[in-house]
């Protein structure tokens, strides 16, 4: 079964400093990775996502992500915080293969301080 | 373009009670799934529907609990005999057509309170 480990519900950085979130997962296959933004009152949104190839991914608002198999993680950075950033972030992880399944962390809500 | 749209956005209903939550996917998007999102939690998988059939229901999380897409296009969560653990903001998502399809859209989710 597969399954979503997000450390640190509840994360805060200084503006202009490096965010880092962590997320790692448990899958008997090798997963298609995400994660997603929601930002208070709203749906949400993607902000970028690992399926095949560079291990490397980038997303919008400057995030970035690295799969790292054998460390079983992909966690999310960005090198410089802005105040627009605070939001809940989410990792998620699907199957590539049988029904296309979804399993979500439980998420890390991101304050970004003055 | 239009994009995923749910009503109504707030439910408010009494225990026991019998609800419907509607969900619009993107035109020509094959794929629909439903998640229910608690509070402080993330989106928890119910279902998902691939065209007009329900692929995968294993997270209904038990018989009050029912979905439908009879067209492929719409559908609409049905909760029976409603109860207070079921308060929540229920989300749906659909994604468009094509091999190893992984790109989700999200709806802005509809608020459902049970007293």
């Amino acid at each position: 079964a597969q399954s979503v480990t997000q450390l640190g519900s509840h994360v805060s950085v200084s503006e202009g400093a490096l965010v880092l979130l962590r997320c790692n997962y448990s899958s008997s296959v090798p997963p298609y990775l995400f994660w997603y933004v929601q930002y208070p009152n709203q749906g949400l949104q993607l902000l970028l996502k690992y399926t095949t190839g560079a291990t490397l991914v980038k997303g919008i608002n400057g995030f970035e992500a690295e799969f790292k198999k054998s460390e079983t993680s992909f966690h999310l950075t960005k090198p410089s915080a802005h105040m627009s950033d605070a939001a809940e972030y989410f990792c998620a992880v699907r199957t590539t293969s049988g029904t296309y399944k979804y399993i979500f962390g439980t998420g890390t809500r991101l304050k970004v301080l003055a | 373009g239009a994009g995923v749209s749910q009503t109504p956005s707030n439910k408010v209903t009494e225990k026991g009670k019998y609800v419907e939550l509607r969900c619009d996917p993107i035109s020509g998007h094959t794929a629909l799934y439903w998640y229910r999102q608690s509070l402080g939690q993330g989106p928890e998988f119910l279902i998902y529907f691939q065209g007009t059939g329900a692929a995968d229901d294993s997270g209904l999380p038990n018989d009050r609990f029912f979905a439908v897409r009879p067209e492929g296009s719409v559908s609409t969560l049905k909760i029976q005999r409603t109860e207070r653990g079921d308060s929540a903001v229920y989300l749906c998502a659909s994604s468009p057509p094509g091999a190893g399809t992984n790109e989700q859209y999200f709806g802005p989710g509809t608020r459902l309170t049970v007293t």
